[in-house]
């Protein structure tokens, strides 16, 4: 069974302080990995998709990282309009679902 | 243009009432989807269309009868909902196999 972790659970950063948000995953046969942006009561915002170990994609202060086993959201600089839950999730198979981890809810202090 | 559009945003309804909640996009993606939100937990996926045929349905109680009249457009017809069912439901269109657009969700109440 596909399995996605998320680490860790909340993250309170301060304006400016860069940190990374993990996501951990098993699964039998990686077709790709999502990454989402979610605010309070609104749909989840696509954020990247990666498809094979060692890509890496990058925008404006976000940057992400797949590797064989997990997925890194990396935050440079942040600002308090990034506070929001990242969401993970994979895909496998030709069937279309998605397997979502739990969620990071992300605080940015002024 | 990568939008997914709901309607409508609220909603709230007795148990006894019937009501739709629809979702169009005009991206030409032939996999649509419908999800359930509950706070603070990641969406559920209920139903998948495929090319305007149904091709997934996650075990989800005949009360959720899923629609798709054509490639831009799917509805979801509600009736006889419990309290449980509050939540946000969530739209969602893909190429097949590929990256999923969310649209705003509508947020449901049953009373």
């Amino acid at each position: 069974e596909d399995q996605v972790t998320q680490s860790p659970e909340a993250l309170r950063l301060q304006e400016g302080e860069s940190s990374s948000l993990n996501c951990s995953y098993t699964v039998s046969g990686l077709r790709g990995l999502f990454w989402y942006r979610q605010d309070p009561g609104k749909g989840p915002e696509f954020l990247f998709t990666l498809y094979s170990a060692g890509e890496e994609k990058e925008k404006e202060r976000l940057k992400a990282t797949l590797t064989k086993k997990e997925s890194f959201l990396h935050i440079t600089a942040p600002k308090p309009e990034d506070s929001a839950t990242y969401l993970c999730a994979v895909s496998t198979g030709a069937n279309s679902k998605l397997t979502f981890g739990k969620g990071i809810t992300l605080s940015v202090r002024p | 243009d990568t939008e997914v559009t709901q309607t409508p945003k609220h909603l709230v309804m007795g148990m006894t009432n019937k009501k739709s909640l629809k979702c169009e996009q005009h991206m030409g993606h032939r996999a649509m989807y419908w999800y359930k939100q509950k706070a603070k937990k990641p969406p559920e996926l209920m139903f998948v269309y495929s090319y305007e045929k149904l091709s997934i349905n996650e075990s989800v109680p005949s009360r959720f009868s899923p629609e798709c009249p054509n490639s831009s457009l799917l509805n979801l017809h509600l009736h006889a909902l419990q309290p449980e069912d509050s939540a946000l439901y969530l739209c969602a269109s893909s190429p097949p196999g590929d990256t999923q657009y969310f649209g705003p969700g509508t947020r449901l109440t049953v009373l």
